[in-house]
């Protein structure tokens, strides 16, 4: 079974640039998740869909972050315009269902780099 | 709101050595538990996870965790540890349908 798969893995840009990062989840999985993970630091959920539908966007920067979830299935997270402090690893991660059961799978994230 | 504190920011293990990551949470009810590897440049991988029921828990690659109510910790363990195992390893916290993670520990196997 194919996992989590995001792209691109590294991007380098410049303050006030913006910036798409893609996912694809394992497939069959309803639930997709965003996180945020500074160096040094752990995971920090941005958003999540269960399906095309945002469960949960309280932590996301909603000035100029945003995210979607078009038809279910695959997922983008824009920033627009970038700070220094965006720079971080964007995970992407998937479960089956919503809910505290469920296992989470993780893509191997995009590495942001804002100079 | 649910927090994760891991002490340890970094931990160095002989190989062959036995190994404890400490794991402490805040969570006002019975919270759900988590440990996640993640090796460079990887996404992370879950090793295991409590629920309920009994309080060791055993996951894959040799490792368990023992989660203490009376501590609020959830340390994670492995009797003999292999060069293979150096990465950052995760506790994390589910309560409310949101996963919450401590800083992490970055263990370093020595040969």
């Amino acid at each position: 079974e194919a996992g989590v798969a995001q792209s691109p893995r590294y991007k380098i840009i410049e303050k006030r640039q913006s910036v798409a990062f893609w996912c694809n989840p394992i497939s069959g999985h309803a639930t997709l998740y965003w996180y945020q993970q500074i160096l040094g630091q752990g995971p920090k959920l941005l958003i999540q869909f269960q399906n095309n539908g945002v469960v949960d966007d309280s932590q996301l920067p909603k000035d100029r972050f945003s995210a979607e979830r078009l038809k279910g299935v695959d997922s983008t997270l824009k920033i627009q315009p970038a700070k220094l402090e965006d720079s971080a690893v964007y995970l992407c991660a998937s479960s089956q269902h919503a809910g505290l059961y469920n296992e989470q799978f993780f893509g191997p994230g995009t590495r942001l780099t804002v100079l | 709101a649910q927090s994760v504190t891991q002490p340890d920011i970094h931990i160095t293990v002989s190989e062959g050595a036995s190994l404890e990551l400490r794991c402490n949470y805040s969570y006002g009810a019975t919270p759900y538990l988590f440990w996640y590897v993640q090796s460079p440049g990887q996404g992370l991988q879950l090793l295991l996870k409590y629920f309920s029921g009994d309080t060791l828990v055993q996951g894959i690659k040799g490792f368990e965790a023992e989660f203490k109510r009376s501590q609020s910790s959830f340390n994670l363990r492995k009797p003999s540890v292999h060069w293979s195992d150096a990465a950052e390893y995760f506790c994390a916290v589910n309560a409310g349908n949101m996963l919450t993670f401590g800083g992490g520990t970055r263990l370093m196997v020595k040969p």
